[in-house]
């Protein structure tokens, strides 16, 4: 079985100062690692992902995430946010190592950038 | 690329009424899936199909619900009778299995059903 937690339902930042969303996996094997982004009244928009390689990935509109395989996370970062970037981030899982899964999304985590 | 294209983008209509969502893929995407968002569950998965076949419909609620991929273009999702407890945002996804690729699944905008 996979699963995705997103621990914070809400992170709140000011524009310009960093931003972290919280990620962590379970999964029984290898896993690829999914952020997408969700604007009021919008699809959810692919941001990165981790596949394999460097743990540092790094995405679209200037975000990152770290794949840390000893804490089982996959936090989303940028280092000086924009109040544009205010929206909906959710984390997603997929387990390889038994065939085709399908992503499992975490409850997704509302990102608010103050002015 | 058009991306995944949804159609229509916004529904309302009465309780016992038929709706039809329709969607079509990204060209040569091999996976096409339905989801439902709402604040109460968040986004779920309802069915999904790999080359036009549904491989997994587990999350499809009830049998007023039903979905099908005539052909590598086209899928809809029905419902009838809706019930206003439908109300939500339907999204169609679609992927491509490929090797290097991740799988990586991309969103339609939505197709915002409401049911009174």
């Amino acid at each position: 079985a996979q699963s995705v937690a997103q621990p914070e339902d809400q992170v709140n930042v000011a524009e310009g100062n960093p931003l972290t969303v919280k990620c962590t996996y379970s999964v029984s094997g290898n896993p690829y690692l999914f952020w997408y982004v969700q604007y009021p009244n919008r699809g959810l928009q692919f941001l990165l992902k981790y596949i394999t390689g460097d743990n540092l990935v790094k995405g679209s509109y200037g975000f990152e995430a770290e794949f840390n395989k000893s804490q089982t996370s996959f936090h989303l970062k940028k280092p000086s946010a924009l109040v544009s970037d205010s929206a909906l981030y959710f984390c997603a899982v997929r387990d390889i190592s038994s065939g085709y899964s399908t992503l499992t999304f975490g409850k997704g985590t509302m990102l608010l950038v103050s002015p | 690329d058009a991306g995944v294209i949804q159609s229509p983008r916004h529904e309302v209509t009465e309780m016992g009424q038929e709706v039809t969502l329709r969607c079509k893929p990204i060209s040569g995407h091999d996976y096409l899936f339905w989801y439902r968002q709402t604040m109460m569950r968040g986004l779920e998965l309802l069915i999904y199909f790999n080359n036009n076949v549904p491989i997994d419909d587990s999350g499809m609620p009830e049998d007023r619900f039903s979905a099908k991929m005539p052909n590598a273009s086209f899928s809809t999702l029905k419902i009838q009778p809706s019930e206003p407890r439908d109300s939500a945002v339907y999204f169609c996804a679609s992927s491509l299995q490929g090797r290097g690729s991740g799988n990586t699944i991309y969103f339609g905008e939505g197709s915002w059903l409401t049911v009174v």
